[in-house]
């Protein structure tokens, strides 16, 4: 069955970086791409970006350009996010989801990981 | 604040039915298809339904999707209390080349 398990919740200061895993299994690798949304306290779900499995071709949501790394490991079937110049209104549980996308769109994710909290603190 | 809108709040009776309604433009609902997740509380969203109107195997048929123009309904008959949750319509936006959200519906059982 497909599975997405990712890293254990984190917690950092304000301006530095977290780096969240994601091992997949269950599917092909390189026939899906991995997306990364999050959730605010209190707040909906925000889609961050996508990455292709493939090519590693990603997509990011405008507020996150700059700031967002997504990479892929296909020996180990693991996807990586990293945020860098952490603010405290980070602080979320992030989920990695399976996803397709094609040039021109994605279609959603349907499998999701359970999620890392992340906070960010003084 | 979200391009989707979603009412933040829908109640019904055990065995009777909701609708939850999402609305968009073109640049998303219009033009892409749309997904209903379900989170239930403490745990990773599921998806209930994907492009408009199709189920996976494990949901049940209590759940429905479908579409019209720039709007989408998610429908749940036969509620029970396990329902009791968040629920958010998802599509693709052409305009913000992104993956977006409604800001979700509270579903209550009463």
């Amino acid at each position: 069955q497909v599975q997405l398990v990712q890293s254990g919740a984190e917690v950092m200061q304000p301006g530095a970086s977290v780096k969240v895993s994601c091992k997949t299994s269950g599917y092909t690798f390189t026939n899906y791409g991995v997306s990364w949304v999050r959730q605010a306290p209190g707040q909906g779900l925000e889609w961050m970006g996508w990455i292709n499995g493939y090519n590693g071709n990603t997509q990011h949501a405008q507020r996150f350009q700059g700031r967002l790394t997504l990479t892929t490991d296909t020996p180990t079937t693991t996807a990586y996010m990293e945020l860098r110049s952490l603010r405290s209104d980070d602080t979320a549980m992030y989920y990695c989801a399976r996803e397709f996308c094609d040039p021109a769109r994605c279609f959603g994710p349907d499998f999701w990981g359970r999620g890392t909290q992340l906070t960010v603190s003084s | 604040q979200s391009v989707l809108t979603q009412p933040p709040s829908v109640s019904a009776a055990p065995g009777q039915k909701v609708t939850v309604s999402c609305s968009g433009a073109s640049s998303n609902i219009g033009s892409h298809f749309v997904s209903w997740y379900r989170r239930l509380p403490g745990t990773a969203p599921q998806l209930l339904i994907y492009e408009d109107n199709k189920r996976p195997s494990w949901i049940p048929d209590r759940f429905s999707g479908s579409k019209s123009g720039t709007s989408a309904t998610l429908g749940i008959t036969g509620l029970q209390t396990g329902d009791e949750a968040d629920y958010y319509c998802g599509v693709w936006d052409g305009s913000l080349s992104a993956y977006v959200f409604a800001t979700g519906t509270e579903v209550t059982v009463l």
